[in-house]
This record gives C-alpha cells, sequence and structure tokens, in this order.
C-alpha cells in the first residue's frame, strides 16, 4: 500500500520552460510534505518543503503547491535548466518520512 | 556546519558474507539517525531510525541490523548477506525528533551481491 505516489516515471521539458512534478499521498495525517533532488550515485539533496498549514512555498526558481483536499502536491521549477535534470522524489511526514518512487526529469537545452 | 560520510561507496560481497556500512555525522550532537534502501527503481524504503545512543526502531523484517555504538555513529550490519539485499544504501540524519525537519543524506552505498 503505497501512502505516497508519484505516477509519472520520468518527464522531458525544454529549457527556459516550467516543469511540473506532482505528487498524490492517501493519508490526511501527513503534515510536512518536501521534495528532493537526486543525481546518479549521490543521496537525495532536501530542496524544498511545505507545512500542511500553507498552500504554497517559494523558494528562488522552485515552488511547492500542496492541495490537501485533493491529496496533492506538485513543485513548479521556473526556468528550467539543464542542471535541474535528475530523480525528484516527494515525501511526506506524520513522523516518519514516506517517499514517492520518484520522478526522473531531463531538462534539454 | 553538519556534514555526513558514508562508507564505502561501492561494495561488491558474495552471499552469505556478512556486512558492515558505516556513518557518521559531524558538526551536530544527538541527531536521529536513520538507514534507508533504494532498489532499482522504486523509491527509498525506510529500514531502520534512530534516536540516541543504543536505541534502534526497524521498520521492516529483513536480515539486516542496525547499531548506534555512538552519538553520531551509525552502523547497518547483516550476518549473511542475501541477493535481496543489493540495491542503494543511503543513512541520513535529522537535528529533531519532534518538529518538522528535513532529513539530510550521505552520498550512498551502492551494495552488489554475487
Amino acid at each position: 500500500d503505497q501512502q505516497v505516489k508519484q505516477n509519472s516515471p520520468s518527464l522531458s521539458v525544454q529549457e527556459g520552460r516550467i516543469s511540473i512534478l506532482n505528487c498524490d499521498y492517501t493519508n490526511s495525517m501527513f503534515d510536512y510534505f518536501l521534495w528532493y533532488k537526486k543525481y546518479p550515485a549521490e543521496g537525495p539533496t532536501f530542496l524544498i518543503s511545505i507545512s500542511s498549514i500553507k498552500d504554497k512555498n517559494e523558494d528562488g526558481r522552485f515552488t511547492v503547491f500542496l492541495n490537501k483536499s485533493a491529496k496533492h502536491l506538485s513543485l513548479h521549477i521556473v526556468p528550467s535548466q539543464p542542471g535541474d535534470s535528475a530523480v525528484y522524489f516527494c515525501a511526506a511526514s506524520g513522523g516518519k518520512l514516506i517517499f514517492g518512487q520518484g520522478t526522473e526529469l531531463s531538462v534539454k537545452p | 556546519s553538519q556534514t555526513i560520510h558514508q562508507w564505502p561507496a561501492t561494495l561488491v560481497q558474495p552471499v552469505g558474507s556478512p556486512l558492515s556500512l558505516e556513518c557518521t555525522v559531524e558538526g551536530t550532537s544527538n541527531p536521529n539517525l536513520y538507514w534507508y534502501r533504494q532498489a532499482a527503481g522504486r523509491g527509498l524504503q525506510l529500514l531502520f531510525y534512530s534516536v540516541g545512543i543504543g536505541q534502534i526502531s526497524s521498520e521492516v523484517p529483513q536480515n539486516l541490523s542496525a547499531s548506534r555504538p555512538q552519538d553520531r555513529q551509525f552502523i547497518l550490519s547483516s550476518k549473511k548477506l542475501l541477493l535481496s539485499d543489493s540495491g542503494f544504501y543511503l543513512c541520513a540524519w535529522s537535528p529533531d525528533s519532534v518538529s518538522n525537519q528535513p532529513q539530510h543524506f550521505g552520498d550512498g552505498t551502492r551494495l552488489s551481491i554475487l
């Protein structure tokens, strides 16, 4: 039973355009959500987080949106850059972190 | 600043051999420590976590074990490895168990069982 799901295993975007990565969760008790970025053969790097009391958090080119009624969060990257190419994991916390399967983003020049 | 070190980076072991992976954190005290495994094409699965020396919680039944002999040291072990133990093992730390804080990961160990 996957409590956190990333239904798109991959996404390809042109440089300069917006990348939108999506994540769905099932447990309404989750109160903290995070996005991580992972390059091959490296550990995940924390990108941005959002508390369940908010619906948006922005940090530079990265914005996370939370829709609690739909149990859905998304990560927007604007503008996308080739260096953003990586696997992105969403995670949800109700004490422990539960990770999605990841979405591989490819930003083409 | 805080740093986390994990070694070795890669490891090839025969089936039935023992395992010891080590993780240390610098620049903080009394961290929460975690071991995760990432199987190919899948997300990160929490294996163990620790909120203090000698305190280990296991999340999934398996032939792996964890120990925390010192405040900033976390060890993942096995007495006899199985083929299914292959994967990418990640250690992580977070500063607090109460408030919401991100976990910070080491660079991982790629374990291949032959």
